[in-house]
This record gives C-alpha cells, structure tokens and sequence, in this order.
C-alpha cells in the first residue's frame, strides 16, 4: 500500500520561511504525480492552494509556493502570518494504480 | 460562487450500506471538464481519497475500496450519491466532497485539482 508522508508538525517564527514535504513510498516524486497541496484550518473546510506542483489558485497568497525539492514535493511559506497557522497537507496522484493517496498532513505552528 | 454540502446518516450498524449525499451550487456537473469527487478522513489517520464522477460520467474508484462504493450524479438536481456497502467500526470518518476542475483533455490522468470543499459530514458506525 502506497504511503505518502510529511512532518508530523513544525514550528515558524512570524515572518520566517518554512518548507513541508511531501515523499513517497514508492519512490522519487517528479511532476506526473500531479503534486497538490491544501490548507485547514479548524472546523473549516480544506482550501486548495497549490496544484499540480507549483500552480497556485487566484485565491492563494503569494507567499505560498510550490515545487520539487530532493525527490519531494515541498510547500514553501516565505514570510509566515500567524494566520498561516494551520494543518497542510499534500495529494499525489499515481498513475499506474490510477489513485489518489493524500499525506498524513503538517500541523504548522507560528510562535 | 461555489459551495458543496454533504448530508446523510450520522450513525450506520456494522454490515449496513452508507448513503451519502452532495449537493452543490455554483456549477454544472455537465460542463465539461467538471466534477466531483469524495474523500475521507477517520480519526488520527491520513485523508482518503474515494471515489471521483466527471461531467462525461466517467466514475474512478479509490483500488482498495471500489468493490464497496458506487458514485452516481444527478445533474438536474446538483447532486452526487456515494454509496459505500459492507460498513464496519474501520469506516468512522468524517466524509467530504468536492469540486474537480480538469481541462477535458488531461482529465484522464491526474491534472486538475480540487479546489472547493464541503464541511464534511462525520458517520459513526457502531451498532
């Protein structure tokens, strides 16, 4: 069974950069796995931020950013609000067994 | 603007088929390269995605559960139904849908995203 990951959770200070990632079980993550990354906040619906590797929405903040990092996917923050604090998680999608698998998720922290 | 609302049973017994329903606004389910999809997410563990309808009514299943699930949509009334059969204590979980856009050209593989969500609905099973 495929298994997607990411970091349990992390910390940031307000107006720093943090970087999550997203790996894979089954090997390096390149741009056919179609990398996407949401937001949630609790007791709020998941917003979508960034697809298909490093796309954002009209509605994502330019700090947000997306791309390939070491084999991973990554989710960049640049300049951290302390309303970025939230859970992030990742999407990937495999295309031999034509499935969606999503990571455990980030719980990020801003202090 | 869009928005997505899942509704249905709050509890299941064990054994029971889970019907749940989408009902949306805000889009068409017959505009081409539109759908929606359903994911979960049971306590302490990784969302899951389920099941995914298009505009075209071509239906993709999650491989490990498509024995179970059946998707269907109803355009005229804005609504997507998941059934999911053969419930168990393992299928606790809080269900959402949400809106896929994919040029109708990729739709066949994974480029698209999902871009709006619903609330979710949380259904114990438990007898």
């Amino acid at each position: 069974q495929t298994v997607v990951t990411q970091e349990p959770s992390l910390t940031v200070s307000p107006g720093g950069t943090v970087t999550l990632t997203c790996s894979s079980s089954t090997g390096a993550v390149t741009s056919a796995y179609y990398p996407n990354w949401f937001q949630q906040k609790p007791g709020q619906a998941p917003r979508s931020l960034i697809y298909s590797t490093s796309n954002k929405h009209s509605w994502t903040p330019a700090r947000f950013s997306g791309s390939l990092l070491g084999g991973k996917a990554a989710l960049t923050l640049s300049g951290v609000q302390p309303e970025d604090e939230a859970e992030y998680f990742c999407l990937l999608y495999f295309g031999d067994t034509q499935d969606w698998v999503f990571g455990g998720g980030t719980r990020l922290t801003v202090l | 603007q869009i928005t997505l609302k899942e509704s249905g049973p709050t509890l299941v017994k064990p054994t029971q088929t889970l019907t749940l329903t989408c009902t949306f606004s805000g889009f068409s389910l017959s505009t081409s390269g539109v759908g929606v999809g359903w994911i979960r997410q049971s306590p302490g563990k990784a969302r899951e995605w389920l099941a995914l309808i298009y505009w075209n009514d071509d239906k993709r299943y999650s491989p490990s559960l498509k024995s179970r699930l059946t998707i269907t949509k109803d355009t005229s009334k804005n609504q997507v139904v998941l059934t999911m059969t053969n419930m168990g204590p393992v299928d606790t979980a809080t269900f959402y849908c949400a809106h896929r856009y994919c040029s109708s050209s990729t739709c066949s593989v994974g480029s698209g995203y999902f871009d709006y969500w619903g609330q979710g609905t949380l259904v114990t099973v438990s007898s």
